[in-house]
């Protein structure tokens, strides 16, 4: 089945780590993004990359780092520079601007 | 930054009353986006919609891109139990960067068996 694949489900960080959150993408599609997800509000744009080796900082890119080394895959870090990171963190990729936009099944990230 | 305004923020309705939510912004659009999201889960879309006053069904969901381009509305008829979830509107500007994807603060629905 084609789709996009985010793990893990859970996460728990430490204070002072970095961790890193996987999204892998099959469906052959140019541009992948990272959303964060807080309660009761919309979300909100990290990074988003439009084509292999290249990505742009979104609306809350602080304390978060990505690469795009492979098409099918969009890996978040977020670092221990990010002072609140306890959120949904949400995967998303499409084929290009202002077409259709698929999401994973999203990584909840929390704070030991 | 752009806002878009969702609205109602919640809805409590009985098992097959109809629902309707919308979203609403001072900037224009060329496209909106419906989506459902389940606890725990991503949002699935519903709804995609790319021209003004397109009107778009979905089983028994119907979806419209105002024709001022600054808003939507998303209709749910006769709804059932799985309804239950939030429902996010999402635009994207006219003019806007790739990555200018604007998402409304949701509708939580709630259904009453």
């Amino acid at each position: 089945d084609g789709g996009i694949t985010q793990s893990p489900k859970y996460l728990f960080r430490k204070e002072g780590q970095n961790v890193t959150l996987s999204c892998e993408q099959n469906l052959n599609h140019d541009a992948m993004y990272w959303y964060r997800q807080d309660p009761g509000q919309g979300l909100r744009l990290i990074y988003y990359s439009q084509i292999v080796n290249d990505f742009q900082k979104g609306d809350i890119a602080e304390g978060y780092s990505v690469s795009r080394e492979k098409k099918e895959s969009f890996p978040l870090t977020v670092t221990s520079a990010q002072k609140n990171p306890t959120a949904f963190y949400l995967c998303a990729s499409n084929r290009g601007a202002g077409e259709k936009l698929f999401f994973g099944s999203g990584t909840q990230l929390s704070v030991l | 930054g752009q806002q878009l305004n969702q609205s109602p923020q919640s809805m409590f309705i009985q098992e097959g009353e109809d629902v309707s939510m919308n979203c609403t912004s001072s900037s224009i659009f060329n496209t909106w986006l419906w989506y459902k999201q389940d606890p725990g889960e991503g949002p699935v879309l519903l709804i995609a919609l790319y021209k003004a006053g397109e009107l778009t069904s979905n089983g028994r969901l119907t979806a419209q891109f105002g024709i001022t381009r600054k808003d939507s509305f998303l209709n749910i008829s006769a709804s059932i139990p799985s309804d239950v979830g939030i429902y996010f509107c999402a635009g994207q500007l006219d003019g806007g960067s790739q990555g200018n994807l604007i998402f409304g603060k949701g509708t939580k629905l709630s259904v009453k068996p």
